[in-house]
C-alpha cells in the first residue's frame, strides 16, 4: 500500500509551459519534502515544508503543503528542458524510535524543446 | 555530489546467489537509510541505522539484512537472491535519526540484476 500517491504519472510538455504535479496521502506527515532524480542518480532534495499552509519557493518552482498536512503541490513555471526529471515526494513520520521517509512513486516530466 | 559513496555501482549475479551493497556516508552522518527503487513499487525504505544501531525497519525481505559498522560505513546483505530483486538500491545518509524535519542525501545507487 502506498501511503503516499503522485498524479499525474507521467507528464510531457514543451518548454515554456507551467504545470502542477500533486501528492496526496490519507496520513498527517510532520513535514513532506520533494526530491527530483535524474537518470542513474540518487534523489536529490528541493525542497521541505513543515507547516499546514506553507509556502516555499525555489525560483520557477512553487511549493505547497496542505493545511492538514495530507497533501502538498509543485508548480513549476514556464518550465524548462533543464526540469526534466523524476520529482518524488516523501513524507516523514518521526517517533521516538526510528524515522522512516515514505516516497510517492513519483512524477515523470519531459520538458522538449 | 551528495558525498554519499555506494559500490559497486552495477552487479549481476544468478539466483540464489548473495551479494553485500557497501556504503559509506557523508562526513559526520550518523544515519543510514537503505532503499529500494523499482518501476512498479517505487523507492521503498528497507532499513535505517543510527550511529551502529538499527532504529527503523520497513519492508525488508527476511533474505535481506544490513549493519553498520564502528567507522559508520553500512552494508546490505542480499541473500538467495530471486529475479525480483533485481532493483535499483539506494543509500541515504542524515545528520540526525528520529527527528523532524532531517535532509536525507541519496548515494548514486548500486543496479542489481539477478539473471
Amino acid at each position: 500500500t502506498q501511503l503516499l500517491e503522485q498524479s499525474p504519472q507521467f507528464l510531457s510538455i514543451q518548454e515554456g509551459e507551467n504545470l502542477t504535479v500533486y501528492c496526496n496521502s490519507s496520513s498527517v506527515f510532520s513535514s513532506l519534502q520533494w526530491y527530483r532524480q535524474e537518470p542513474g542518480e540518487g534523489p536529490v532534495l528541493l525542497v521541505t515544508v513543515v507547516t499546514g499552509g506553507e509556502v516555499k519557493k525555489l525560483k520557477r518552482l512553487t511549493f505547497q503543503f496542505g493545511d492538514a498536512r495530507k497533501d502538498s503541490s509543485l508548480h513549476i513555471t514556464a518550465a524548462q528542458p533543464g526540469d526534466t526529471g523524476l520529482y518524488l515526494c516523501a513524507g516523514e513520520r518521526g517517533s521516538n524510535s526510528g524515522y522512516a521517509l515514505n516516497f510517492g512513486k513519483g512524477t515523470s516530466l519531459l520538458v522538449t524543446p | 555530489d551528495s558525498g554519499v559513496t555506494q559500490t559497486p555501482k552495477h552487479l549481476i549475479t544468478a539466483t540464489g546467489q548473495r551479494v553485500t551493497l557497501r556504503c559509506s556516508p557523508r562526513s559526520g552522518d550518523l544515519s543510514v537509510y537503505w532503499y529500494q527503487q523499482s518501476l512498479d513499487q517505487g523507492l521503498q525504505f528497507l532499513i535505517h541505522y543510527y550511529n551502529g544501531e538499527e532504529r527503523a525497519k520497513g519492508n525488508i525481505l527476511e533474505r535481506f539484512s544490513a549493519q553498520q559498522f564502528p567507522d559508520l560505513h553500512s552494508e546490505l546483505n542480499l541473500s538467495s537472491l530471486e529475479l525480483g530483486d533485481s532493483a535499483l538500491y539506494f543509500c541515504a545518509s542524515s545528520a540526525r535519526g528520529g527527528q523532524i524535519n532531517t535532509e536525507a542525501f541519496f548515494g548514486q545507487g548500486t543496479r542489481l540484476t539477478v539473471v
